[in-house]
């Protein structure tokens, strides 16, 4: 596609249930990443793609968060059990190599209630 | 020590003046350095990227990058109110693979 998609663009979901994220790269983009955004805060590392494999996952936060890629495209960020401090607008990157730049998503902004 | 580090602000400059943004780091292997602008609700968008000691022009930007002393800045040149913005240093940093790490921005406002 023409940029990166990112669906749903928001989500609202009770404390406890499970949520999934998906992400659409640049097509020919190999590498991908999701991003965490609090209000008023930075980017937070989730987890890198190099095509279906995930060499750094070293940002996810618990074992309640996951996310898996299909081949060189889709993919989607599973978190399970969902609290409060899960709000925050999830972004996803992705680029062809590290030092051509990133280009995000317009990302999904997660309210837990 | 964070490894991207950047005054969170606001810078305040007046329409038309130069805006100068300052971004230092840690990791002496660092290759790439980047600037993203973010405004308010929207994601980062890439404005400029260099990888040479030195600078680096892109219409009013100019991205100057000093290896020798870590550091990275972005000049903005004739600001207008429409470059109000968080602007978002990132730099790859060694580790077998092209990551990326962002600091955590400074807020731009551009007076009128």
């Amino acid at each position: 596609g023409a940029g990166v998609s990112q669906s749903p663009s928001n989500k609202v979901t009770e404390k406890g249930k499970d949520v999934e994220l998906r992400c659409d790269p640049i097509s020919g983009h190999t590498a991908l990443y999701w991003y965490r955004q609090r209000l008023g805060q930075g980017l937070e590392f989730l987890i890198y793609f190099q095509g279906n494999s995930a060499p750094d996952k070293s940002g996810l936060p618990s074992d309640r968060f996951s996310a898996e890629r299909t081949g060189e495209s889709v993919s989607t960020l599973t978190i399970q059990r969902t609290q409060q401090e899960d709000s925050a607008v999830y972004l996803c990157a992705s680029s062809l190599s590290g030092i051509s730049g990133y280009t995000f998503g317009s990302g999904t902004r997660l309210t837990v209630v | 020590q964070k490894e991207v580090e950047q005054n969170s602000g606001p810078l305040s400059v007046p329409e038309g003046a130069i805006a100068s943004l300052n971004c230092t780091y840690s990791d002496r292997g660092s290759q790439s350095f980047f600037w993203y602008r973010q405004y308010s609700g929207k994601s980062p968008e890439l404005i400029m990227f260099i990888y040479s000691n030195g600078d680096k022009e892109d219409g009013r930007f100019t991205a100057q990058l000093n290896k020798a002393s870590q550091y990275v800045s972005l000049l903005i040149r004739d600001s207008q109110p429409s470059d109000s913005a968080t602007y978002l240093c990132a730099v790859t940093i060694e580790g077998g693979y092209q990551k990326v790490t962002f600091g955590t921005g400074t807020k731009l406002q551009v007076i009128p």
